[in-house]
């Protein structure tokens, strides 16, 4: 089954815990992005990757970092998270970079950051 | 900057009603159009996507209109089952890929309630 899954699902970590928060797409998509959904304000993209090796920051990528070593995984890490980070990550991957593309969702991970 | 607008935020209608979702956008240049399903607590799923030269699109109950020329787009929902109880999201990618992300701009969603 074409999937995106993310791990773990739901977390609650304390102030300053590094983290890393996994993903992986089995449809050999080269295009994968994080996001974060806050309640008024709708999802914003943190980071973003186009292909192995090639990542850029999105539009709230303070206090992340991501690597894209294979194709098909995109963790999301938190060297130092902090209480304002707590919010729900989605991961997506799609095919391509071009007019129109299918992007994919994973299923979430809840972060509570106390 | 791009914009992208959504109304109603909150629609409560009964189970068997029809309703329609707008999306007005200030996304420059344009490329599509996007609306997504958000079930509470899980990743959205797309429902249509529309080019520019496309002004209609169904699937299923989900009827996704757009005029390019208004930058204006609706999502219309017959039949309304409880099943779709969800937010809604409209999104709007812009002509370039790269550079600003992905060309994506998201609006906040309609959350819609379905009551039997």
């Amino acid at each position: 089954e074409a999937q995106v899954t993310q791990n773990p699902r739901y977390l609650i970590t304390v102030t300053g815990k590094k983290l890393t928060v996994t993903c992986s797409q089995n449809m050999n998509h080269e295009y994968m992005s994080w996001y974060r959904q806050d309640p008024g304000l709708g999802l914003r993209q943190i980071y973003y990757s186009m292909n192995v090796e090639v990542t850029d920051k999105g539009d709230v990528p303070e206090g992340y970092k991501v690597s894209r070593k294979e194709k098909r995984n995109f963790p999301l890490i938190l060297e130092s998270p902090s209480p304002n980070q707590t919010s729900l990550y989605f991961c997506a991957s799609s095919p391509y970079i071009g007019e129109v593309y299918e992007q994919y969702f994973g299923p979430g991970t809840r972060l509570t950051v106390t | 900057k791009n914009q992208v607008e959504q109304s109603p935020q909150s629609l409560i209608i009964l189970e068997g009603k029809n309703c329609t979702l707008q999306c007005n956008y200030t996304v420059s240049p344009f490329s599509n159009l996007r609306w997504y399903k958000q079930d509470t607590g899980r990743g959205p799923v797309s429902l249509t996507i529309m080019t520019f030269s496309e002004n209609t699109k169904s699937n299923g109950r989900y009827t996704a209109t757009l005029d390019a020329d208004t930058k204006q787009s609706s999502l219309h929902i017959t039949a309304s089952q409880l099943s779709d109880s969800a937010s809604y999201i409209c999104v709007v990618s812009a002509g370039y890929s790269g550079g600003g992300a992905d060309g994506l701009t998201f609006g906040k969603g309609t959350h819609l309630i379905i009551q039997p």
